[in-house]
C-alpha cells in the first residue's frame, strides 16, 4: 500500500509550548488529508478534514485557533498544538487519501504535555 | 450525522475457530467501504476493501450487503495473531471524509 509518513512519532513538550506534527504522502499525491485524536482504549477521533490549498474542516468541538493545519502541498499537512496543556496528551494520527479510495496512516505522533 | 455502528466485543475466541462480526451504516449514500486492522498503541492499517460483489483475501472475507446496509467481515482458522480492534470504515467517496466506526476488540485464545 501506499506510504504516509508522520513525525515525530513521540514527543514530550512542556506546558504553554507549541507542537508541530508533520504528515507526509512518499508515494502517491494526497488530495485530501485527515486528522484525529485517539485517547488510550478510545476510538478514532476525527478532528479535521484538509484539502490541499484551502482551509481545514474541523469538527465540532476542536479548536480551529488551537489545532492549527496547514494544508499547503499535496503531500505535505501539518497540525501544530498550540500553548499545548497536559489535557492535549493523546496519540494524534494522520490519514493521507487521493480522490474516493481508502486512506493511508501515518504511523501516529504520541504527545504528552508535562 | 453520518453513523458506523460496531458492536465492541471484546470477542473472545479461541484459536482456529472462525469468527464474524458486522457494521451497520447510516448513509445510504456510502459509496466505498473498507475494513482496517489496529493494533495496540499502533496506526490503523488497511485490512480490506469492500466490494459489492464481496471479496475474499486469504482467511479473511468481506460482504457488502447496501439493501440492509450493512458489511461484514468474516475470519477463518483464526490465529493468535489476528487479535486486535478491527475498524469498518464508510465513505461517500470524492473528498468526502471516511466515516470510523468504534471498533470491535478481538482477542484469539490459545
Amino acid at each position: 500500500g501506499a506510504v504516509v509518513s508522520q513525525h515525530p512519532s513521540w514527543v514530550i513538550c512542556k506546558s504553554g509550548t507549541s507542537v508541530k506534527i508533520e504528515c507526509r504522502s512518499l508515494d502517491f499525491q494526497a488530495t485530501t488529508m485527515f486528522w484525529y485524536r485517539q485517547f488510550p482504549k478510545q476510538s478514532l477521533m476525527l478532528m479535521a478534514t484538509s484539502n490541499e490549498g484551502s482551509k481545514a474542516t474541523y469538527e465540532q468541538g476542536v479548536e480551529k485557533d488551537k489545532f492549527l493545519i496547514n494544508h499547503a502541498s499535496l503531500t505535505l499537512s501539518t497540525l501544530t498544538v498550540t500553548s499545548a496543556h497536559p489535557e492535549d496528551s493523546s496519540f494524534y494520527i494522520c490519514s493521507a487519501r487521493m480522490g474516493g479510495g481508502e486512506a493511508f496512516f501515518g504511523q501516529g505522533t504520541r504527545l504528552t504535555v508535562v | 450525522r453520518k453513523e458506523v455502528e460496531q458492536d465492541p466485543g471484546p470477542f473472545n475466541v479461541p484459536e482456529g475457530a472462525t469468527v464474524a462480526f458486522n457494521c451497520t451504516y447510516s448513509n445510504s449514500a456510502s459509496q466505498s467501504f473498507f475494513w482496517y486492522r489496529q493494533d495496540c498503541r499502533k496506526e490503523p492499517k488497511l485490512l480490506m476493501s469492500v466490494y459489492s460483489s464481496g471479496n475474499e483475501d486469504g482467511r479473511f472475507t468481506a460482504q457488502l450487503n447496501r439493501a440492509s446496509q450493512y458489511i461484514s467481515l468474516l475470519i477463518r482458522d483464526s490465529k493468535l495473531s489476528d487479535s486486535a480492534t478491527y475498524l469498518c470504515v464508510a465513505s461517500g467517496g470524492g473528498a468526502d471524509g471516511l466515516t470510523f466506526g468504534k471498533g470491535t476488540h478481538l482477542i484469539i485464545q490459545p
